[in-house]
Formats: structure tokens, C-alpha cells, sequence
């Protein structure tokens, strides 16, 4: 049981170019996650799908794109990327209770370190 | 809205004393509230969370957190530090929709 993975590890980028972020978890959760992290300032959430065939902007959206491509794997994709998306991303997963909802677990993969020059 | 404050950037504790990181939190409704621990260049790793019930959690790595609903706040304590418990300490608010609000985060130093 690997849990959430998260590919690559490490990623440098030139202004302009586009990347896909990957993300898979092993333990049958509903919803998905993509978060960035950034010193100072927690993470924030930039898309979730609460299900899958299901996506939805998170707080900071511009500038990226997902797809929820089965139950198991959600991408995160930069089309042009920027000096400002240079930052730590982290894919997360939980089982989100229809009914008492807010109350799940997310669990965090290990990370993106991306850096765009 | 939602929103979590950590008010101390770092906490300084000598090993075998006990551990306080604070958090006060804002939110419209029943507050569902969540520790994470992150170690240099890993994930976030879950603590503890409150849901409803009494008032002190109890969490992994001997970690627990009171709930005091009157000072909106959710502080993390360990009775005993350890020099493995340094790390980055978050706290993260969520009502009843997906978002889960994080604190700034807290860096915990345990000396030895």
C-alpha cells in the first residue's frame, strides 16, 4: 500500500514551457487534491475533484489545469509556466462521506519541488 | 470564510519538557479541525483531528490537542518533547465544504 505518489520529485522549468504534475493513490478515496505550499504561507488549494468525472477550482486556479483521469489519478498540468508557480506541490486524497461532509482525512503525498527560471 | 492562525513562527523546547503549539481558528458553523506534522523534504503527515465529542484528542506520536470552543482555539501539546519532533507543525480548519484552511505553520525545535 504506497498510498499517494506523486511524480517527478524534482522539476526545473524555462519560462513558457508546460509540464504535467502526476499524482495516484492506492486506497480507494474519492476525492482528490493539488496544493502548493510556499514559505509563510501554508498550503493552498489550487483544484480538487470530489469524484471522479468531477473538478473544481480551488482558491488559487489561474495558471493551471487538472484532469481526473480514473478513481485513482489526478494530473495537474501548467500550460505556460511562470516564475510565480516556482513552489512545493503537494496531491492529496480522502473518502469524502456524503453525508457528514468536512469531516475526512486527506492524505499527502511526498511532493513536487518545481522551479521555473 | 474560514481561516486558521499560528501565531508563533518558531517554538524553542528542551528535550523532556512539554511542547505547546498554538492555534485559534475562524469559521462560520461547526468547526472540523486538523493537525499535520511535516518532516524536511516530506509530505504532510496527519496527527489528530476534531470532530465532535470531548474536547481533548489524542493523536499519533503521543501528540493530543484541546478544543476550546469559547477561545476558538485548538492547541497541540506533547507532555514530553523529543528531538524527533522537530518539524513543521500545521493546523488546518474546514467547514463543510472541500476546502481545508492551513495556518501559516509553526517550526518546532526540540534541543537535546
Amino acid at each position: 500500500n504506497a498510498g499517494v505518489t506523486q511524480t517527478p520529485k524534482f522539476q526545473v522549468l524555462k519560462t513558457g514551457q508546460s509540464m504535467t504534475l502526476q499524482c495516484a493513490q492506492d486506497m480507494n478515496h474519492n476525492s482528490m487534491y493539488w496544493y502548493r505550499q510556499d514559505p509563510g504561507m501554508g498550503l493552498r488549494l489550487i483544484y480538487y475533484s470530489a469524484s471522479e468525472g468531477t473538478t473544481d477550482k480551488g482558491e488559487v486556479p489561474n495558471g493551471y489545469n487538472v484532469s481526473r483521469l480514473n478513481k485513482r489519478e489526478f494530473s495537474l498540468r501548467l500550460e505556460s509556466a511562470a516564475p510565480s508557480q516556482t513552489s512545493v506541490y503537494f496531491c492529496a486524497s480522502s473518502f469524502r462521506d456524503r453525508v457528514i461532509s468536512g469531516t475526512d482525512t486527506q492524505y499527502f503525498g511526498p511532493g513536487t519541488r518545481l522551479t521555473v527560471l | 470564510a474560514q481561516s486558521v492562525a499560528q501565531p508563533e513562527d518558531q517554538v524553542n523546547v528542551a528535550e523532556g519538557n512539554p511542547l505547546t503549539v498554538k492555534c485559534t481558528y475562524s469559521v462560520s458553523g461547526n468547526p472540523y479541525l486538523f493537525w499535520y506534522v511535516q518532516y524536511p523534504n516530506r509530505g504532510l503527515q496527519f496527527l489528530l483531528k476534531y470532530i465532535t465529542g470531548d474536547n481533548l484528542v489524542k493523536g499519533s506520536y503521543g501528540f493530543e490537542a484541546e478544543f476550546n470552543k469559547s477561545q476558538t482555539s485548538f492547541h497541540l501539546k506533547k507532555p514530553s518533547a523529543l528531538v524527533s519532533d522537530s518539524a513543521l507543525y500545521f493546523c488546518a480548519v474546514r467547514a463543510n465544504d472541500y476546502k481545508l484552511s492551513f495556518g501559516a505553520g509553526t517550526t518546532v525545535t526540540v534541543r537535546a
